[in-house]
């Protein structure tokens, strides 16, 4: 089945660790997003990709890291240089563009101590 | 930078009740997507539309682009049906999408 795969679901680290996120996605999407969600606040954007070896910075870029080395994986890293990496990841792929309608991964819940 | 508002913030409904819930936006847009997030976290699309109206199965999404506002209609409500609903508008092409803090829906048997 087509979709996309995030993992681990949860996933412990200790501050000043830098740590790497999973995505990939089996839909032939052109574009792919990571999102953070925190308690009470919408979506947010951290960065996008609308074709390999290219990305663009979201709303909340600073302390994450991307690469789109290949057009089904999208990783990424929470850096030490994240001042509250404590959150909800989303990964997310669509065709073309962000407009088009996005499909969304299971999540990682990363929780630093 | 548009804004989206979604109400109510908490919505409680009887199972078979019919269940509304808003979102409304400060700029014109090109699209607005209607999602919901289950307790596991889990994101699925459940609509997408730029005018008029849609329908999949007991859910009803509408559109009023003069007014800058949607409805999310469900019919029949079910317990299954709990979960936050998120609007989300796209203003362009290649603009990204805003979201909402989206609206958690519990329905009781």
């Amino acid at each position: 089945d087509g979709g996309i795969t995030q993992s681990p679901k949860y996933l412990f680290r200790k501050e000043g660790q830098n740590v790497t996120l999973s995505c990939e996605q089996n839909l032939n999407h052109d574009a792919m997003y990571w999102y953070r969600q925190d308690p009470g606040q919408g979506l947010r954007l951290i960065y996008y990709s609308q074709i390999v070896n290219d990305f663009q910075k979201g709303d909340i870029a600073e302390g994450y890291s991307v690469s789109r080395e290949k057009k089904e994986s999208f990783p990424l890293t929470v850096t030490s240089a994240q001042k509250n990496p404590t959150a909800f990841y989303l990964c997310a792929s669509s065709r073309f563009t962000p407009s088009y309608e996005q499909y969304f991964g299971p999540g990682t819940r990363l929780t630093v101590t | 930078k548009n804004e989206v508002e979604q109400s109510p913030q908490n919505l409680t409904a009887q199972e078979g009740e019919f269940i509304t819930i808003n979102c409304s936006y400060s700029v014109g847009i090109s699209a607005l997507h209607w999602l919901q997030q289950h307790p596991g976290g889990g994101i699925v699309s459940l609509f997408m539309l730029s005018s008029g109206k849609k329908k999949h199965g007991r859910l009803i999404a509408t559109i009023n682009i003069q007014e800058k506002h949607s409805s999310l209609h469900i019919t029949a409500s079910h317990p299954r049906d709990s979960a936050v609903y998120i609007c989300a508008v796209s203003t362009g092409a290649n603009s990204k999408l805003t979201f909402g803090k989206g609206i958690t829906l519990s329905v009781r048997p």
